[in-house]
């Protein structure tokens, strides 16, 4: 059964601590993908990458770094987490291509919370 | 670049009616769209993709329509049950970027 696991369900740290999210896949794939979905403004790309060590920004990069230095794992930064980084973060990953030609298998996400 | 429009308004229905979801785009013609549920708390699971020259697509109880005249594609759930509520997002990719609706809030009573 193929699988995206991120390390967190919950999580909650104060204003201005680095965090870290991390996001493994065991299907070979990719491209690897990170959202924040919030109410009302549905899901929302931050980054995503289609290659070890490549990553682009996606709508809503500010705030926010990545890292890919392997195939399966995609681990979302926050240098300085801020109140308004409060949301749930998805993560996904789809075999190869571009256009939206493979569907994303989603991980169960994580809910951030920060005070 | 391309924004996906989902009715907001959550949509109501009877068990055992046809629940229809519209989905549309504002620019440019998608090489593919991609229908998705999600339930509370959870990430979302794709259900059906229908690509651009393809008029319908159908698995099981669902069937996804997309007409380019229009810029939309509907989605259909026939014989609809309790278990079929949840949130249906579409979704497509244009380059690299996949960009999403806002996703409809389906309820269905027994």
């Amino acid at each position: 059964d193929v699988k995206v696991t991120q390390s967190s369900r919950y999580l909650v740290k104060r204003t201005g601590e680095k965090v870290f999210l991390e996001c493994v896949q065991d299907m070979d794939h990719e491209n690897m993908f990170w959202y924040r979905q919030d109410p009302g403004l549905g899901l929302r790309l931050i980054y995503f990458s289609y290659d070890v060590k490549m990553k682009e920004k996606g709508d809503i990069p500010e705030g926010y770094s990545v890292s890919r230095e392997k195939k399966e794992r995609f681990s979302l930064i926050l240098e300085s987490a801020s109140t308004n980084q409060t949301s749930m973060y998805l993560c996904a990953s789809s075999l190869s291509g571009t256009g939206g030609r493979n569907e994303q298998f989603f991980g169960p996400g994580t809910r951030l919370t920060v005070l | 670049s391309q924004k996906i429009e989902q009715n907001s308004e959550a949509l109501n229905i009877q068990e055992g009616k046809t629940a229809t979801l519209t989905c549309n785009y504002t620019n440019y013609s998608p090489a593919y769209l991609q229908w998705y549920r999600q339930d509370p708390g959870r990430g979302p699971v794709f259900l059906l993709l229908i690509r651009e020259n393809e008029k319908e697509k159908r698995k099981e109880r669902l069937k996804v329509t997309f007409d380019t005249t229009l810029k939309q594609s509907l989605f259909h759930i026939t014989a609809s049950q309790p278990a079929d509520s949840a949130t249906y997002l579409c979704g497509t990719g244009g380059s690299y970027i996949p960009t999403f609706g806002r996703g409809t809030s389906l309820i269905v009573h027994p």
